[in-house]
């Protein structure tokens, strides 16, 4: 599986913008960006996903580079109901998920 | 829908004894994944079904693991003579199978072995 190297942690201040970077230098043409988050003592929950183009959600935004070599997730105005384990996973197709270790992030009021 | 239900939320259970966890997916999805998650780790994946059938197993999944998906909607977990070491949160995702799609991930059962 190809991985991801992202930011054991991260703090920002409340109702400003957060940019979560994520690398994966080997990623492969087929395999898709995905971002969950995991709020303590819950299972992990769908963010965003992307390809080549820059996405946006409801929740998010996804910038990719333009090699794809990295992504960053955005979020414009972090609330503390942001504070969660923010996880960038590659994935083929639809097969599994590999997590890894995600970037911890702090909302500070 | 309601999402992703897993029963039971905690067990606790004595070193030895078998526990089973089910799990309900999101009646429209064909996909169902395991996870085990320990304290401070994300999510390790176990297994995962498309409709009735398990596709792939992970090598954390011992002989003392089993898990079914009769009828293609709900699935269960068993663990047999549990150990102290598969003390986690055992967690289900269920997706719908094409390219790129997101997983929804249930709640999660505690499991402690004591």
């Amino acid at each position: 599986d190809a991985k991801t190297t992202q930011p054991n942690s991260m703090e920002s201040n409340e109702e400003e913008p957060v940019h979560l970077p994520c690398n994966h230098s080997t990623i492969s043409g087929t395999d898709y960006i995905h971002w969950y988050r995991q709020l303590p003592s819950q299972g992990p929950e769908y963010v965003i996903h992307g390809l080549t183009s820059n996405v946006n959600n409801r929740m998010a935004s996804l910038a990719i580079a333009e090699d794809r070599k990295s992504s960053t997730l955005i979020l414009h105005r972090a609330t503390l109901r942001d504070a969660a384990v923010y996880y960038c996973i590659l994935c083929f197709g639809n097969e599994k998920l590999t997590f890894g270790t995600g970037t911890r992030l702090t909302i500070i009021p | 829908d309601t999402g992703v239900s897993q029963d039971p939320r905690h067990k606790i259970t004595k070193r030895g004894q078998n526990v089973t966890f089910r799990c309900d997916p999101i009646s429209e999805h064909n996909r169902l994944y395991w996870y085990r998650q320990t304290l401070g780790q994300g999510p390790e994946f176990l297994t995962y079904f498309q409709n009735e059938a398990q596709l792939e197993k992970s090598r954390l999944l011992s002989d003392r693991f089993s898990a079914e998906r009769p009828k293609g909607s709900f699935s269960t977990l068993e663990i047999q003579r549990t150990e102290q070491g598969d003390s986690a949160m055992y967690l289900c995702a269920s997706s719908l199978a094409g390219q790129g799609k997101g997983y929804t991930f249930g709640s999660g059962t505690r499991l402690t072995v004591v």
